[in-house]
């Protein structure tokens, strides 16, 4: 079946330092890619998303390329913040008998320094 | 600002004692989902609604029971808590398609004592 694969956290990083989290994935069909972020005793929020091959997601100064060769879909940022501090998710949408599910990785706390 | 709503936020209940979860939604999304997600790991799926036509996952115990009366609310019934139900339980919802987004509730977190 369709899987996510993400780096283990907790990542801690100083603030303005770059930011990658590793998200790869197999899937039967075409998925579609997303980012999730939860804040602490928050629901997730999408972060961005992308649904084909080379499409480029981006928002709040984070990126994620989708690389249908190498099945990866890494989250990207140049200049962390505090506030980013938050569990981020990779998961991918895929059409099963009839119905689209979404499944997502195990998640990665990051944690930034001031 | 249309969203996603859940009560309440914080559910204290006894092991054994029936318990209801709410979820409702201005999005006017056809389809639902409950998940269950402990300790910051991955959201489980639980279950989902298309429209009326309810998706159960295979793993979801018979425990957990789920209605959806109209396009806007959802219940999630959990018959007999026991102390490993203690999670938070995400309601989401989303339009039918490829690439469409979730858009997630902020949440109950459910104590069982």
């Amino acid at each position: 079946g369709d899987s996510v694969t993400q780096m283990e956290g907790p990542v801690t990083l100083s603030e303005e330092a770059f930011l990658t989290i590793n998200c790869t994935y197999t899937a039967t069909g075409y998925p579609s890619l997303f980012w999730y972020v939860q804040y602490p005793g928050e629901g997730l929020q999408l972060l961005l998303k992308a649904t084909k091959a080379d499409d480029k997601g981006s928002n709040k100064g984070f990126e994620a390329t989708y690389r249908k060769e190498t099945t990866s879909f890494h989250l990207e940022k140049g200049s962390v913040q505090v506030s980013d501090s938050a569990v981020y998710f990779c998961a991918l949408s895929d059409i099963t008998s009839g119905t689209y599910k979404y499944i997502f990785g195990t998640g990665t706390r990051l944690k930034v320094l001031a | 600002d249309a969203m996603v709503i859940q009560n309440p936020r914080y559910q204290v209940t006894q092991f054994g004692k029936p318990v209801t979860l709410s979820c409702s939604q201005t999005l006017n999304h056809n389809v639902m989902y409950w998940y269950q997600q402990k300790s910051s790991q991955a959201p489980k799926l639980l279950f989902h609604y298309y429209d009326k036509d309810f998706n159960n996952e295979a793993d979801t115990p018979d425990n957990f029971q789920s209605r959806r009366p109209n396009t806007s609310f959802c219940f999630l019934d959990i018959r007999s808590p026991g102390l490993g139900d203690a999670a938070m339980y995400l309601c989401a919802t989303s339009s039918f398609g490829r690439g469409e987004t979730q858009y997630f509730g902020p949440g109950t977190r459910l104590l069982v004592l």
